[in-house]
């Protein structure tokens, strides 16, 4: 099925340092979604993005919806340790594509 | 947090036998998923329903069938488990624009 290419594939910082990440497709979507998953635990929904070029927040996350409708961006500001995990976007079309993951792990 | 919760959470079998795994929602969502998650391979569909007794295949759907009764209930059968189905299934509901995950089964094929 389709999937959704994400970069990085990993990062490691320090704490107190800013994320960026990004998803891109080869195909328009029509909402964005960021997941958060943590080990031994099922995915938890951060943000969901419905309009192109829309800039949501929730906390000290952000995210963006590309106004080419193909990608989005995800931020985390000043990062701190309970925020490692894995990161991933997701799209719905005939099913849910989802991105490959980007696994943060955050220095103290 | 959405009202999903999966039973059991944690099951070792032996190669062979049946199992199944139950997902059950108190969101009133229409639809209804199954993955399993695998190291390198993210999630992958299995099934999925799209109302009560209407359902259809994903991706990775040999082995496995499913069934909903109700809109609430979502049951995945392995019939005869194999040591390749020892994996981590995770079910999902949807209001279509949004999804919601479960906590997740981890199975043990032995």
């Amino acid at each position: 099925g389709q999937q959704l290419n994400q970069s990085p594939q990993s990062m490691f910082i320090q704490e107190g340092e800013d994320v960026s990440m990004n998803c891109t497709s080869s195909s328009i979507f029509n909402t964005w979604l960021w997941y958060k998953q943590e080990p031994g635990e099922g995915p938890v929904l951060l943000i969901a993005l419905y309009k192109a070029g829309e800039l949501t927040s929730n906390g000290r996350l952000t995210a963006q919806f590309g106004i080419t409708r193909k990608d989005s961006f995800l931020n985390i500001s000043a990062s701190i340790p309970s925020d490692v995990g894995i990161y991933f976007c997701a799209g719905p079309g005939n099913q849910f594509y989802f991105g490959t993951g980007t696994s943060l792990t955050v220095i103290p | 947090d959405a009202g999903i919760t999966q039973s059991p959470r944690h099951k070792v079998t032996e190669t062979g036998t049946p199992v199944t795994l139950r997902c059950h929602q108190t969101e009133n969502h229409r639809y209804m998923y199954w993955y399993r998650q695998d190291p390198g391979h993210g999630l992958r569909l299995i099934h999925y329903s799209y109302g009560v007794k209407d359902t259809d295949k994903g991706e990775v759907s040999d082995g496995y069938s499913v069934s909903r009764s109700k809109t609430e209930d979502f049951l995945l059968t392995l019939e005869s488990a194999t040591s390749s189905q020892t994996s981590v299934y995770f079910c999902a509901i949807s209001d279509w624009r949004e999804q919601y995950f479960g906590p997740g089964t981890r199975l043990t094929v032995t």
